[in-house]
C-alpha cells in the first residue's frame, strides 16, 4: 500500500530533550515536506527537500532540522525543544515538485513541558 | 506570495442538506487550487485539485468545486451532506513550478443528524 509512515504518533517530551520525528514513504517520490498545524493556523511549512541531499527552509523552520540521506526518509529533528513547538506535524511527500497530489502521513502529536 | 483565507471557523449542517464551504485565495497569476479533508486523527486527503481548463472540478465522495477568477474563490460544494463527512477542510493555493503551497486555516464540519 503506498503511503507516508510517521513515528511516533504521540510523544510527550520535557524542554531540551533532542527528539526525532521518522518519516518515510514507499512510492519512491522526489519531494518530501514537514508542516506543522496548529489552531487557527492552518498547516505551516517547516521544511521541505527537492530530493536526496537538497533541502530548504519553509516558512517556520526555526528550531528544527531536517536531512535527506535516502529518497524514501525525511526525519525531522528538535535538537533543544521548546513548549512553543508543541503541536501536530505532518510530513507528506508527492512525486515531484510539479505533482500537487500530496500524499500526508497520519500525524505525531507532539507536547513539550 | 500566495495566500489564502477561509471565512468559516465552523460550519454545522444537517445531514441531507446542502454544503458550501468558502474560499478565498490571493496569488497574481492563475494559481493551483486544492481541498484537503482531514478526518479526526488522521492526515490530510486531497479532495479535488484545480489547475486549468473547466472552472468546475469534481472530486472524491461527491465533492465538487468551482474556480472563479473574478471572485478569486474556489468554494467547495456538496448537494447532500452525510454524517461520515463530518471532517477538518483545508483549502490550499500552490504555483506552478514550485512546490510551496499554502494552507487556509480550515473550516471545520459538524453535520447533524
Amino acid at each position: 500500500e503506498a503511503q507516508v509512515t510517521q513515528n511516533p504518533r504521540y510523544l510527550i517530551t520535557v524542554t531540551g530533550k533532542k527528539l526525532t520525528v521518522t518519516c518515510s514513504q514507499n512510492m519512491n517520490h522526489e519531494y518530501m515536506s514537514w508542516y506543522r498545524q496548529d489552531p487557527g493556523l492552518g498547516l505551516r511549512q517547516i521544511y521541505y527537500s527537492m530530493n536526496v541531499e537538497v533541502t530548504d527552509k519553509g516558512d517556520v523552520p526555526e528550531g528544527y532540522k531536517v536531512s535527506r540521506k535516502e529518497k524514501r526518509n525525511f526525519p525531522l529533528i528538535l535538537e533543544s525543544p521548546s513548549p512553543n513547538q508543541t503541536s501536530l506535524y505532518f510530513c507528506a511527500s508527492s512525486p515531484d515538485r510539479d505533482s500537487y497530489g500530496y500524499t500526508f502521513g497520519s500525524g505525531t502529536r507532539l507536547t513539550v513541558v | 506570495a500566495q495566500s489564502v483565507t477561509q471565512p468559516d471557523i465552523h460550519i454545522t449542517v444537517s445531514e441531507g442538506a446542502s454544503l458550501e464551504l468558502r474560499c478565498n485565495y490571493s496569488y497574481g497569476a492563475t494559481p493551483y487550487l486544492f481541498w484537503y479533508v482531514q478526518s479526526p486523527g488522521q492526515g490530510l486527503q486531497l479532495l479535488l485539485k484545480y489547475f486549468s481548463g473547466d472552472t468546475l472540478v469534481q472530486g472524491i465522495k461527491g465533492f465538487e468545486a468551482e474556480f472563479k477568477r473574478s471572485q478569486s474563490s474556489f468554494n467547495l460544494r456538496k448537494p447532500s451532506v452525510h454524517w461520515s463527512d463530518a471532517a477538518e477542510y483545508f483549502c490550499a493555493v500552490g504555483v506552478y513550478n514550485n512546490n510551496d503551497m499554502r494552507f487556509g486555516a480550515g473550516t471545520r464540519l459538524t453535520v447533524k443528524p
